[in-house]
């Protein structure tokens, strides 16, 4: 594995079914991120992680859940997946250090469709 | 309520001649801004950023600049070349808000040969 990677590439989903998106790192970035990008609203933060054990919530949170059980995955679930979830989702990661900026290195994404 | 606002969704240059995608922001909490660029079906990544302390910053044909009285960023790509067409987003950060980053809306650019 290099950078980050994101299972399933994409899924078409039913609506009402529970639908977990994974992500792994393996840059030991103690920092992560969850985002839909929407036509026309480009990406929204959804939860994020600024360590092990930590969770926050974005702009966009409701309808999501996220667990941070470890440094390298940090997985999204959609408890009751509905229509407006259709979008793609991007995982990223960051150091979380001191200084001005962390750069947020992203995943390839996951398009999901809910019908 | 958008606080990063891209107002061009696509923009057409010519190959060799300069592209300028812009950026507005309204929160003048951000102390620092960022463009990123996708390409299709892949994660956006990183391309250049800015200090809300300077006013302009380049690497190499990439110039990104500041006017925080206007609370405007740009993006001046010069000279451009057809692998530059992607979507480009803009990027902000909070002053105490850690790492987390509020994003535009994106411009699409398509560099013509």
């Amino acid at each position: 594995i290099a950078g980050i990677t994101q299972a399933p590439t994409s899924q078409i989903l039913a609506a009402g079914r529970r639908m977990t998106l994974r992500c792994t790192q393996d840059m030991r970035h103690n920092a992560m991120y969850w985002y839909r990008q929407d036509l026309g609203l480009g990406l929204r933060l959804i939860h994020y992680s600024n360590t092990a054990g930590t969770t926050g919530k974005g702009e966009v949170p409701d309808g999501y859940s996220v667990s941070r059980a470890n440094t390298d995955d940090f997985p999204l679930t959609l408890a009751s997946a509905v229509p407006s979830q259709t979008s793609v989702y991007f995982c990223a990661s960051s150091d979380s250090g001191t200084g001005e900026y962390n750069e947020q290195f992203f995943g390839p994404g996951t398009r999901l469709t809910v019908l | 309520d958008q606080q990063v606002k891209q107002n061009s969704p696509s923009l057409s240059v010519q190959e060799g001649r300069i592209s300028i995608l812009n950026c507005d922001y309204t929160n003048s909490m951000f102390d620092y801004f960022l463009w990123y660029k996708k390409y299709p079906a892949e994660g956006p990544t990183f391309l250049i950023s800015i200090s809300s302390i300077k006013d302009k910053n380049e690497d190499g044909r990439f110039t990104v600049f500041l006017n925080k009285s206007a609370k405007h960023l740009s993006l001046h790509i010069v000279p451009s070349q057809p692998g530059d067409s992607a979507v480009y987003f803009c990027a902000a950060k909070l002053t105490g808000g850690g790492n987390k980053l509020t994003f535009g809306t994106g411009t699409q650019l398509k560099v013509e040969l």
